[in-house]
């Protein structure tokens, strides 16, 4: 099993400040994907990221890819409330089977 | 084009039944995987099915399983349903292997 452990697991921030999400595995993945999840819907995908040490940003949120591609991370600058909800980071295996990770979920206070 | 939909999207079931779950791909999505999510053991992969064919699967029960048919609509069916089979069920397409997959809004499953 190819585990994805996120951190922290839980986050609790006052609108504009800033914060970086984790994910770890000690598996090598040919590619990551970011998704946000709100309640009852399902994840939309955020970004995909290939390339060990590949940066990549979408508007305020940046993606980092490990240079050994076990891990990544998001960086959020001056988050919003509309930010808020579950992220979850997913690895793929070869392209053919994805391994989620445990989550976190980002709550902005405003 | 229209999205990942998955019907019904909330359904009650007492323990012992069994149900189908029903999801249709991105058109000219091929692949259809199907999770399930619960707090506790977050999202989970059941299996994928690409062309009709199943080509992986999670650790799961015999008691969960799907098709696909040939326009690569998707149904999952769990049968003699558990009070741990509550969850949300969601399926996610992509064009083939190797591809960004896409989500649907999720079955919500009480099993009572």
């Amino acid at each position: 099993t190819q585990l994805l452990e996120q951190s922290p697991q839980f986050l609790s921030i006052q609108e504009g400040e800033n914060l970086t999400v984790y994910c770890n595995s000690s598996s090598v993945f040919s590619s990551l994907q970011w998704y946000r999840q709100e309640p009852g819907e399902g994840p939309v995908l955020l970004v995909t990221v290939v390339t060990g040490g590949e940066v990549k940003k979408l508007k305020r949120l940046t993606f980092q890819f490990g240079d050994a591609r076990k891990d990544s991370s998001l960086h959020i600058t001056a988050a919003q409330t509309g930010d808020t909800g579950l992220y979850l980071c997913a690895g793929a295996e070869g392209g053919n089977q994805f391994y989620f990770g445990t989550g976190t979920s980002l709550t902005v206070i405003p | 084009k229209a999205g990942v939909t998955q019907t019904p999207r909330y359904l009650i079931k007492t323990r012992g039944q069994q149900v189908t779950l029903s999801c249709s791909p991105i058109s000219g999505h091929r692949s259809v995987s199907w999770y399930q999510q619960t707090p506790g053991q977050g999202l989970q992969f059941l299996f994928e099915y690409f062309s009709e064919t199943q080509r992986n699967k999670g650790n799961f029960p015999g008691r969960f399983s799907g098709r696909q048919f040939s326009n690569s609509r998707s149904e999952m069916n769990v049968s003699t349903l558990e009070l741990g089979d509550s969850a949300l069920y969601l399926c996610a397409s992509r064009e083939g292997q190797g591809d960004e997959q896409y989500f649907g809004p999720g079955t919500r499953l009480t099993v009572t």
